[in-house]
């Protein structure tokens, strides 16, 4: 079973640019979470997908970040304007929805994103 | 909004010995979870625990649920240099149709040949 695949790996861009990140999730999982990752920190949950659903989004900056997932597969994450607090990677995860509480997050590598 | 404090930030033990972690709450979980992240990877899911008090065996990893259900550990045995990596604690709480993962902070291994 492949996992989560997400893309690009790394990005470096300027502040006040813009910049894309891409998720595909495990085959069948239902639910997708994109995560924000500071070094030295632990994931902070940007946004929970179901399906093509948003579940909860309250810690996305909405000012400057938007996510979507329109077929409920493939999600992708945006940033317009980046800030240099943006620095840090990007994980996308998914797993199955059927039975949460009791279920696996698996995560895919992340994208590592400098804001210069 | 919850919070978890997770003890040590860093470790730096010899090969063989054994490791101990933790993590409190300031709030009740339903799940709690412990993770190891290796550079340049995401967190990989080593343990998960659902029940106030049960403890769950991993080879070489051992944790616990606390009775409370607001702390966790998680212990290491006979520690070995592939175990060097960030462990993270996470804490699951059910709510509606969130059941989002609120993690620590990390604790940083490394281990000594």
């Amino acid at each position: 079973e492949a996992g989560v695949a997400q893309s690009p790996r790394y990005k470096i861009i300027e502040k006040r640019q813009s910049v894309a990140f891409w998720c595909n999730p495990i085959s069948g999982h239902a639910t997708l979470y994109w995560y924000q990752q500071i070094l030295g920190q632990g994931p902070k949950l940007l946004i929970q997908f179901q399906n093509n659903g948003v579940v909860d989004d309250s810690q996305l900056p909405k000012d400057r970040f938007s996510a979507e997932r329109l077929k409920g597969v493939d999600s992708t994450l945006k940033i317009q304007p980046a800030k240099l607090e943006d620095s840090a990677v990007y994980l996308c995860a998914s797993e199955r929805g059927a039975q949460p509480i009791q279920e696996t997050q698996y995560f895919g590598p992340g994208t590592r994103l400098l804001v210069l | 909004g919850q919070q978890l404090n997770q003890s040590p930030q860093s470790m730096f033990i010899q090969e063989g010995e054994d490791v101990s972690m933790n993590c409190t709450s300031s709030s009740i979980f339903n799940t709690w979870l412990w993770y190891k992240q290796d550079p340049g990877e995401g967190p990989v899911l080593l343990i998960a625990l659902y029940k106030a008090g049960e403890l769950t065996s991993n080879g070489r990893l051992t944790a616990q649920f606390g009775i409370t259900r607001k702390d966790s550990f998680l212990n290491i045995s006979a520690s070995i240099p592939s175990d060097v990596g960030i462990y993270f604690c996470a804490g699951r709480y059910s709510g509606g149709s969130n059941y989002k993962l609120t993690f620590g902070k990390g604790t940083l291994l490394t281990v000594n040949p």
